[in-house]
């Protein structure tokens, strides 16, 4: 039973460009959160998606923008890149009946030059 | 807000020996949820326990069990028969209760736990 799937698992932009990071839940999950989690640091919510649409959102800018598909798959955009977008982004996956767990993936570690 | 508090940013544990990583807590929720994630090198975050905030018995999961004190906001891991294995980074976590629509966990800086052989 394949856990949650994240890709890239790395990658390099440079300030001003664009990203876009995608998960596949755990088979029998439908709701999605990502994370971001900075060096060092714990990981902080970014937003969570629930039947396509953005159900609770982090302090995070507008850049930060999301997707959910029909499939349950996700995809994390972050516009107009900073340095200090530079993290491992964590997506984690659960199912509403399950909801106390969240399921990781080994994430997508961004670096902006 | 939920604040979640590691105060050891590292620890060490010779093998076989149990272990007990601190965090407190801080919320204004009447319900909650506590957990407790391992994250090796790797970046995956791995569940390990649960504890809600109206359970009666601290949960237990194989060596892990969590040390909860309602009224000392805190939720403390222990690890008995430590393995090599065991080294990672270790982060405590929280939730709202389900009933207020609220999902985001809230995750402290976490302690880095080694075992030595």
């Amino acid at each position: 039973d394949a856990g949650v799937t994240q890709s890239p698992t790395h990658l390099i932009k440079t300030r001003g460009q664009q990203v876009t990071l995608r998960c596949s839940p755990k088979s029998g999950h439908d709701t999605v959160s990502w994370y971001q989690q900075a060096l060092g640091q714990g990981p902080q919510f970014i937003f969570q998606y629930y039947e396509e649409e953005e159900r609770q959102r982090g302090n995070f800018p507008d850049r930060f923008s999301g997707h959910q598909f029909p499939n349950y798959s996700s995809e994390l955009n972050v516009n107009a890149l900073l340095l200090g977008d530079s993290a491992l982004y964590l997506c984690a996956s659960s199912s509403t009946a399950g909801a106390n767990v969240l399921t990781f993936g080994a994430g997508s570690r961004l670096t902006v030059l | 807000a939920q604040k979640i508090t590691q105060t050891q940013p590292g620890m060490f544990v010779q093998e076989k020996e149990a272990v007990t990583l601190d965090c407190t807590y801080d919320t204004s929720d009447p319900s909650y949820g506590l957990f407790w994630y391992k994250q090796p090198s790797s970046g995956e975050m791995i569940f390990l326990i649960y504890q809600g905030s109206y359970d009666q018995q601290n949960a237990t999961e194989g060596r892990y069990s969590l040390n909860f004190q309602k009224a000392r906001k805190s939720a403390n891991l222990v690890i008995s028969a430590s393995q090599l294995g065991d080294s990672a980074m270790y982060f405590c976590a929280m939730r709202p209760g389900l009933g207020t629509g609220r999902r985001a966990l809230t995750f402290g800086s976490g302690t880095r736990l080694q075992v030595q052989p």
